[in-house]
């Protein structure tokens, strides 16, 4: 069975500094990754996936993210944090049959 | 373009009764899932539909049932509410994706999520 691990409960940062929210997979096959985010009382809004292709994927307001295979990670990054971002990220895999499974979550908080 | 959306948005009921939460989405989406998201769990996948009329379990099924009559509408129904199912609920939309991948029958399209609908069980 498919995981994903975030290792981090909660991320803090200051803001303008780069921020990276980790995430590692356990899966069979070939990973298909996804990073979400979800604000206050509000649902998932997707950021980014990883299919194939290049490593390093960009996303919405302006998040990327690293796809290493030999270390399975798919790690989040913002070059520079904003207070705005603070919210709960969600990295997950895809199952076959468009099913996600989603790591427990980090939170992230940026301090101005 | 509402998009998907779930009613209600907050419910509470007691244990025993029978709660029906509601999803509904206007993009003609083939696919259709509901979540719940529990602390220190993330989202844990309860059913899910790849087409009207077609319907699967997922990872934590039991305590609910689904039906999927008409394409855009995937009602969640609780039927006899317990005190563990008190969580919040996300319902999730995706097309059926053309990657070509494993021959055209794994889609690797995303996910589109409703606002969730707060459930307290009594």
């Amino acid at each position: 069975a498919q995981s994903v691990a975030q290792p981090e409960d909660q991320v803090n940062v200051a803001e303008g500094n780069p921020l990276t929210v980790k995430c590692t997979y356990s899966v069979s096959g070939n990973p298909y990754l996804f990073w979400y985010v979800q604000y206050p009382n509000r649902g998932l809004q997707f950021l980014l996936k990883y299919i194939t292709g290049d490593n390093l994927v960009k996303g919405s307001y302006g998040f990327e993210a690293e796809f290493n295979k030999s270390q399975t990670s798919f790690h989040l990054k913002k070059p520079s944090a904003l207070v705005s971002d603070s919210a709960l990220y969600f990295c997950a895999s895809m199952e076959y049959g468009n099913k996600l499974v989603f790591g427990a979550g980090t939170i992230l908080r940026v301090k101005s | 373009d509402a998009g998907i959306t779930q009613s209600p948005r907050y419910k509470i009921t007691e244990t025993g009764r029978q709660v029906t939460l509601m999803c509904h989405q206007t993009w003609s989406h083939s696919y259709m899932f509901w979540y719940r998201q529990d602390l220190g769990h993330g989202l844990r996948l309860i059913y899910y539909s790849a087409a009207a009329d077609i319907t699967d379990k997922g990872e934590v099924p039991d305590g609910y049932v689904v039906s999927r009559s008409k394409t855009e509408n995937f009602p969640l129904t609780l039927e006899s509410a317990t005190r563990s199912q008190t969580s919040v609920y996300f319902c999730a939309s995706s097309e059926k994706g053309r990657d070509g991948l494993a021959g055209g029958r794994f889609s690797t399209d995303t996910q589109y999520f409703g606002p969730g609908t707060r459930l307290t069980v009594l």
